[in-house]
């Protein structure tokens, strides 16, 4: 009954670091997302996959690459972290582009 | 002017009254539309989502103004477990398929 499980679920990181962050979703879904929430802000969009081996850049982009080696599971990279990617980073997954996301339950990053 | 456009709030209201939430979009080509809820320090899940004719479920009530280009969320006999931010989410395929999230309206309800 996992569904999609985001890890880690909070992190610090100093200006300049690296780090990436693991999604994986056991529902089968074609697509998956990576999302950052800003106080007073909806959810934007940074990147998705619309499947295995495919990934595309959403609202967002700058400052993050992702990867999809494999269906279950995709992965969001912040190579040289700023302190404006100071976010609530939420992965999510659907089965088709207008069906309900899953979502995970997202990791707190600081840049400091 | 912002795709999609929420209230922030927050509303207070006591346990039993009834609330009501909009929600303003500005394509008009907007295919599908859903509320979220999502609870302090949460993920967002789905609430329900919004068909043309309006939908009902329990004691929440969703409707789509099309040519208003909004839709509505009526939470009727509030709960003190409905305190909650609620999401207005928009789906629109111009230019690309995109999702697009309201910031959110925020409720408490209080005893």
């Amino acid at each position: 009954n996992a569904g999609v499980t985001q890890t880690p679920k909070f992190r610090v990181l100093k200006t300049g670091q690296s780090m990436t962050l693991l999604c994986a979703q056991d529902m089968n879904h074609e697509y998956m997302y990576w999302y950052r929430q800003d106080p007073g802000m909806g959810l934007r969009l940074i990147h998705y996959s619309v499947g295995e081996g495919t990934t595309a850049k959403g609202e967002v982009p700058d400052g993050y690459n992702v990867s999809r080696l494999k269906k279950q599971n995709f992965l969001l990279g912040l190579e040289s972290a700023a302190p404006s990617q100071t976010s609530v980073y939420f992965c999510a997954s659907s089965y088709a582009r207008n069906t309900e996301a899953f979502f995970g339950q997202g990791t707190r990053l600081t840049v400091v | 002017r912002k795709e999609v456009e929420q209230d922030p709030g927050p509303f207070n209201v006591p346990e039993g009254a009834t609330v009501a939430f909009n929600c303003t979009y500005s394509n008009s080509a907007s295919q599908s539309f859903f509320w979220y809820r999502q609870d302090c320090r949460k993920e967002p899940k789905l609430l329900m989502s919004v068909y043309s004719s309006g939908n009902e479920d329990g004691r929440f009530t969703a409707q789509l103004n099309r040519a208003s280009q909004y839709i509505s969320l009526l939470i009727r006999d509030s709960k003190l477990s409905d305190s909650a931010t609620y999401l207005c989410v928009v789906n629109t395929n111009t230019g690309g398929f995109k999702t697009i999230f309201g910031a959110g309206t925020r409720l408490f309800v209080k005893a």
